[in-house]
């Protein structure tokens, strides 16, 4: 049971190239999200998802888009990435909306 | 607008003590819960704490425990008897139930405590 994965852990970008970011979770839950993790300011929701081909956006979507075509699987994509970008992205999921939500260990982006 | 307040940037406190982070939110919506998460220096994000707000006890887990006072709008984390490895930074976060229940949460700024011999 791995719970939470996210690859790639690290990543380097130069400006307006794009990537996915991939979030994976074994624990059948419905419920999956997307945040960032900026120095002072907490984390902040991009997208979620309540489940299989459904998403919305969070707090801060701009520049972010998201699918969720398997129930285990959520995507984040940069399609042209720019240095404000620059951060760490945690995926998390839960079973329910009210249930605590379990983490993967991060994502370091960096954008040149 | 912030809906959660953490007012400590950083504290530190002696093995042994206990020790109070602050947490104050903000909502309107009656059906909320409030969590606390930690996260050490390795990053992940470790669950500790929950409190709904019609729980008529205050939570505990273990050396947690949460002091909830509704009227006040806050949910203070107690951690007793701290340890070395509690050295981390602490966030609180916020789910309002609202119309869609899709369990947005909101988080703070984290507190970051470092624990003393």
């Amino acid at each position: 049971n791995a719970g939470v994965t996210q690859t790639p852990k690290f990543r380097v970008l130069k400006t307006g190239q794009s990537m996915t970011l991939l979030c994976a979770q074994d624990m059948n839950h419905e419920y999956m999200y997307w945040y960032r993790q900026d120095p002072g300011m907490g984390l902040r929701l991009i997208h979620y998802s309540v489940g299989e081909g459904t998403t919305a956006k969070g707090e801060v979507p701009d520049g972010y888009n998201v699918s969720r075509l398997k129930k285990q699987n959520f995507l984040l994509g940069l399609e042209s990435a720019a240095p404000s970008q620059t951060s760490v992205y945690f995926c998390a999921s839960s079973y329910s909306p009210t249930a605590e939500q379990f983490f993967g260990p991060g994502t370091r982006l960096t954008v040149l | 607008a912030q809906k959660i307040t953490q007012t400590q940037p950083g504290m530190f406190v002696q093995e042994k003590e206990a020790v109070t982070l602050d947490c104050t939110y903000d909502t309107s919506d009656p059906s909320y819960g409030l969590f606390w998460y930690k996260q050490p220096s390795s990053g992940e994000m470790i669950f500790l704490i929950y409190q709904g707000s019609y729980d008529q006890q205050n939570a505990t887990e273990g050396r947690y425990s949460l002091n909830f006072q509704k009227a006040r709008k806050s949910a203070n984390l107690v951690i007793s008897a701290s340890q070395l490895g509690d050295s981390a930074m602490y966030f609180c976060a916020m789910r309002e139930r609202e119309t869609d229940s899709w369990g947005k949460f909101q988080f703070g700024a984290g507190t970051q405590v470092v624990v003393t011999p």
